[in-house]
């Protein structure tokens, strides 16, 4: 069974604060690390597909790193705004074909 | 650019039925892969279909089971179902070549499956 893990499992922040999250991944036959958002009823909607070792992607102001040789990912929320609130999971993969995702991390922004 | 559909949205089943959920691709994508979510749950892997084969399967009994058509549309079947199985059930799409963009995978809105 293979493990990806992310914290915290949940996280409440006030408007206009900044904050990360953690997604931890095995970091041997890595091949590619997705990171998603998930708004209630809706369809979870993929924010960042990372591959290399040191990536930094960058949408807005949600930004992610990737370190492959330890195993972990950032996701950094740059001033919280309401529509953050959402749950965002990370997906593990060492093929491409199979995703391995985490429990995911319950953000809500408090106006 | 249609996204990916998934029929029904919402079902409801007594234990011991079985059930059939529909997934449709978006044009041109060959894979599908289909997940659970139960409470507490992050998704879990079932199975992924690519050009009408199972190439990967998840660790859940047999019977759970899957099959993809010559369109790419797949189904997945339950049967005899458990008070366990109620949940939301996700299928992906992604176009299933390597290289093609790491396989990013686009998501459905989901069937909720309650058993009763």
């Amino acid at each position: 069974i293979l493990n990806v893990e992310q914290s915290p499992q949940s996280l409440h922040v006030q408007e206009g604060d900044s904050t990360n999250f953690t997604c931890s991944f095995p970091s041997s036959n890595f091949y590619a690390l997705h990171w998603y958002r998930w708004e209630t009823a809706k369809s979870p909607e993929a924010l960042f597909v990372m591959t290399l070792n040191g990536d930094e992607k960058k949408k807005g102001r949600i930004s992610a790193t990737l370190n492959t040789k330890e195993g972990y990912s950032y996701l950094y929320i740059k001033g919280s705004q309401p529509e953050d609130s959402a749950t965002y999971l990370c997906a593990f993969s060492r093929t491409g074909n199979q995703f391995y995702f985490g429990t995911g991390t319950s953000l809500t922004v408090i106006p | 650019k249609a996204g990916v559909t998934q029929t029904p949205r919402y079902l409801i089943k007594t234990r011991g039925q079985q059930v059939t959920l529909s997934c449709s691709p978006i044009s041109g994508h060959r894979s599908v892969s289909w997940y659970q979510q139960t409470p507490g749950q992050g998704l879990q892997f079932l199975f992924e279909y690519f050009s009408e084969t199972q190439r990967n399967k998840g660790n859940f009994p047999g019977r759970f089971s899957g099959r993809q058509f010559s369109n790419s549309r797949s189904e997945m079947n339950v049967s005899t179902l458990e008070l366990g199985d109620s949940a939301l059930y996700l299928c992906a799409s992604s176009p299933g070549l390597a290289g093609a963009f790491y396989n990013e995978q686009f998501f459905g809105p989901g069937t909720r499956l309650t058993v009763l």
